[in-house]
């Protein structure tokens, strides 16, 4: 069983559209996360969330939603997709703030 | 805000030579955490060091933690083709407790056999 899992693992669509990521963990973690890997492999927190309630939000444009239907799910929504979008979007739970990070195998974001 | 840096950016080595990555904070860490990130896949986590001086070791990996918790290594002992990846450092901001972590840009390691 995959700890944390991410779908679709690969995203390639034209600028202006709209897409979504959605992820969901096993674990029974309290903690979500979505990351972004730039091509130079520069990994920056997005958003986190904890029992469904947002902790983090990094300055990240409002054309990016989360949403955390409940605590296993945190799924991301992208508006108005433009090139710079283009990226791998890894998702993340953890046990306490302090904790290990269970990164999912990544969504990799292609904006044409 | 806080930074993290991590040097070398690239490391090639022959298999069996020694490998060493070095992480930097501009601020003194509550704890620090290493990830392995092999290509194409995701990071995986390693190991927290939170003690100041702290050593751990994993086999042919061992950690440190500085004594004044703003610099942690990584050596790896005689490499091998399975060490090929790229290795983040990250520690949380400041004292708040949010789980949010800072990730050094990463040393990205190619072992020649």
């Amino acid at each position: 069983d995959t700890a944390v899992s991410q779908t679709p693992k690969y995203l390639v669509t034209q600028m202006g559209n709209d897409k979504s990521i959605k992820c969901e963990q096993n674990l029974g973690h309290d903690t979500m996360y979505w990351y972004k890997q730039d091509s130079k492999k520069f990994l920056k927190i997005m958003f986190s969330y904890n029992n469904k309630e947002l902790i983090i939000n990094e300055t990240v444009p409002n054309r990016f939603s989360p949403k955390s239907p409940d605590k296993a799910h945190l799924n991301l929504h992208i508006n108005s997709l433009e090139l710079g979008d283009s990226a791998v979007y890894f998702c993340a739970s953890s046990q306490a703030f302090t904790g290990e990070l269970f990164f999912g195998e990544g969504s990799r974001l292609t904006v044409l | 805000g806080q930074q993290v840096m991590q040097i070398p950016q690239y490391q090639h080595v022959q298999e069996g030579e020694d490998f060493t990555t070095y992480c930097n904070s501009s601020t003194t860490l509550s704890n620090i955490q290493w990830y392995k990130q092999r290509p194409g896949g995701h990071p995986v986590f390693l190991i927290q060091l939170v003690k100041s001086g702290e050593v751990k070791k994993q086999k042919r990996l061992t950690f440190q933690f500085g004594e004044a918790k703003k610099n942690s290594s990584l050596h790896i002992t005689a490499t091998q083709t399975t060490d090929v990846g790229t290795y983040f450092c990250a520690g949380p901001p400041g004292s708040g407790n949010t789980g949010k972590l800072i990730f050094g840009q990463g040393t990205t390691l190619q072992v020649k056999p």
